[in-house]
């Protein structure tokens, strides 16, 4: 069984660094082909992709965000981080991580989401 | 980058009629690696179609995807009253990785 769990502050000040953790189960990132990506969505609003780690540490970033977002995974194989910097007002949303299958490369498993709201 | 746009934005129907949703793509997406995606408020989204017509496991064959290239469309064939949600479709061909705005299906 996969799961996918996002853990966070739910409250951050502008201008600070947001650090949020995606700990899965049910697969790892030592597997070949595997990724975990982060995705938000502001209340109201559409789903944003923000970022992608794959198994061999080989990483995509949006563009938009590039300057601000850095994504890891950790040695167990069952964590990854996303830390954005200098948050804004703007930043307020649900925030969730997905895997991405290996192979068929879609987004199949996601998890629940955690809200995070900057505040001025 | 793809821009995806859906139609309607809204659709507003009764239990039993079908439902057709639409999502046209700015640019051919590479191997039609197009999602859609079904959203209940407070929820993650749920992975409906991949590959623009192959079902995830565990949907209703009520769920159907089709097209290729830039016109991709969903289609339920008899909306359930669980069906009534808001659906995207997202490109995953490339990063990064667009969604669509979304088309609220709501009952009538």
């Amino acid at each position: 069984q996969i799961t996918l769990k996002e853990s966070g502050p739910t409250l951050v000040k502008s201008t600070q660094t947001l650090t949020l953790t995606c700990d899965f189960s049910g697969f790892s990132l030592y597997t070949s082909g595997v990724g975990v990506a982060w995705f938000r969505q502001s209340p109201g609003k559409a789903l944003e992709w923000l970022a992608l780690i794959y198994w061999d540490d080989d990483k995509r970033i949006s563009p938009s965000l590039k300057s601000r977002l850095t994504i890891t995974k950790d040695t167990s194989g069952n964590r990854v981080v996303l830390t954005m910097t200098n948050v804004d007002p703007l930043d307020t949303a649900t925030y969730f991580c997905a895997r991405r299958r290996p192979k068929l490369l879609m987004f199949d498993y996601w998890g629940q989401g955690t809200l995070v709201t900057v505040s001025s | 980058e793809i821009v995806l746009t859906q139609s309607p934005g809204t659709l507003s129907l009764s239990p039993g009629e079908r439902a057709t949703l639409s999502c046209t793509a700015s640019q051919s997406v590479t191997s039609n690696f197009l999602a859609w995606y079904q959203q209940k408020p407070g929820q993650a989204p749920r992975l409906l179609i991949y590959a623009a017509s192959s079902r995830a496991a565990g949907i209703p064959d009520r769920f159907s995807g089709s097209g290729s290239g830039t016109d991709f469309t969903v289609t339920i064939s008899r909306v359930e009253p669980e069906d009534f949600a808001v659906y995207y479709c997202q490109q995953y061909a490339g990063s990064p990785y667009s969604f669509g705005q979304g088309t609220k299906l709501d009952v009538k």
